[in-house]
Order: structure tokens, then C-alpha cells, then sequence
């Protein structure tokens, strides 16, 4: 059972289109992290969200963490090709079983 | 500041051989994380060192071992490879240990390892 769901899985759209993927649990997380990873490449951290309903924003990206702490989306406002990459949601549990919980991740190509 | 550096990059081993990964952290960071990424699990958990003391681990069989050395630095085995193992194997390096669930991960490019 994966306990982060990821989706959609796959996203392909043209440039200057609106996209959001949604990363959710029944689990309540201390944390959650945003990831980008590139082919062959190590995820590189995007933004780290801790308080139920915060909002942050990195330029054209839209990084939301639910009331309740246990889902997040992020919204990306007129793709660019260089958007392109594998985009991954990580939970954090805290106490004793503290350890990042990855979802499978949305791979999303920006065409031109 | 330098970042997360693994080694090798690549690596082609045969089954039932053993094979040893090294990671070096950001300067500074204390804890070290071990992650496998394959297309159809995506990222799961291995293990995390801390202070060079095991502190938590992840649903693998024993084949997978790791230590941690005064200096941080991480190392990951496995032992009797099968050709399940081939994979991307991550290693995240943090200020703090997870338990206190309050940090971020900071990744290496990994190393990509084929079992034949």
C-alpha cells in the first residue's frame, strides 16, 4: 500500500498551460517536501511545507499543504519546457518512524 | 558549499556478487540517508545514520547493510546481488534526524547500479 498517492502519474501539455498535481494520505505528516528530478539526476528540493494551510510560492509555482496535514498540491502557472522532470511529494512522520515517505511521483513533459 | 557527492556514478555487477556504495554529505550535515529508486516502486527508504549509529530502517532484507564513519561520511553494501537490485540508489544528506521531524533532505545524482 503506497501511503503518499501521487496524481496524475503522467502529464504532457503545451507551453503557457496550468497544471496541478495533488499528493495525498490518510496519514498525518510533520512536514512535506516538494522534489524535482531530472533524468539521471538526484531530486532536488523545490519547497518545504510544515503548517496545515500554508500557502508558498516559488515564481510560477504554487505549493499548498491541506488544513489537515496530510495532502498538498502543486500548481504551476504557464509551463515552460524547462518545467519538464519528474516531480515528487515527500512526507515526513516525525517521532519515531521519522523518515521521508515518497510518492511515485507525476512526470510532466512541457512541449514547445 | 559543496554538495552530496556518491561514488561511483555507474556500476555494472554480476548476480551473487557484492558491491559497496559511498556517499559524502554536505559539509556540516550529520545525518545520511539511503534511498532505492526503480521505475516501478519509485524512492523507498533503506536506511538513515546518524552520529554513525543506525537509527532507522527501511523494509529490505538483510543483504542490505550501511555504516556511517566519523566524519559522516556513508557507505551502503550488497551483498549476493540479484537482478532485482539493479536500481538508482540514492543517498540525502540532512543537518538533523529525522525523528525530529522538522528537516530536509538534500540528494546526491546517485548511483546507478546493473546487476547482470
Amino acid at each position: 500500500t503506497q501511503l503518499l498517492e501521487q496524481s496524475p502519474q503522467f502529464l504532457s501539455i503545451q507551453e503557457g498551460e496550468n497544471l496541478t498535481v495533488y499528493c495525498n494520505s490518510s496519514s498525518v505528516f510533520s512536514s512535506l517536501q516538494w522534489y524535482r528530478q531530472e533524468p539521471g539526476e538526484g531530486p532536488v528540493l523545490l519547497v518545504t511545507v510544515v503548517t496545515g494551510g500554508e500557502v508558498k510560492k516559488l515564481k510560477r509555482l504554487t505549493f499548498q499543504f491541506g488544513d489537515a496535514r496530510k495532502d498538498s498540491s502543486l500548481h504551476i502557472t504557464a509551463a515552460q519546457p524547462g518545467d519538464t522532470g519528474l516531480y515528487l511529494c515527500a512526507g515526513l512522520l516525525g517521532g519515531s518512524q521519522g523518515n521521508l515517505i515518497f510518492g511515485k511521483g507525476t512526470k510532466l513533459s512541457v512541449k514547445p | 558549499k559543496a554538495g552530496v557527492t556518491q561514488t561511483p556514478r555507474y556500476l555494472i555487477k554480476t548476480r551473487g556478487q557484492q558491491v559497496t556504495l559511498s556517499c559524502s554529505p554536505i559539509s556540516g550535515h550529520r545525518s545520511v540517508s539511503w534511498y532505492q529508486q526503480t521505475p516501478g516502486q519509485g524512492l523507498q527508504f533503506l536506511f538513515e545514520y546518524f552520529s554513525e549509529t543506525q537509527r532507522n530502517k527501511g523494509n529490505f532484507p538483510g543483504r542490505f547493510s550501511g555504516r556511517q564513519f566519523s566524519n559522516s561520511r556513508s557507505e551502503m553494501n550488497v551483498s549476493t546481488l540479484e537482478l532485482g537490485d539493479s536500481a538508482l540508489y540514492l543517498c540525502a544528506s540532512s543537518p538533523f534526524q529525522f525523528t525530529g521531524g522538522r528537516t530536509e533532505a538534500f540528494f546526491g545524482q546517485g548511483t546507478r547500479l546493473t546487476v547482470v
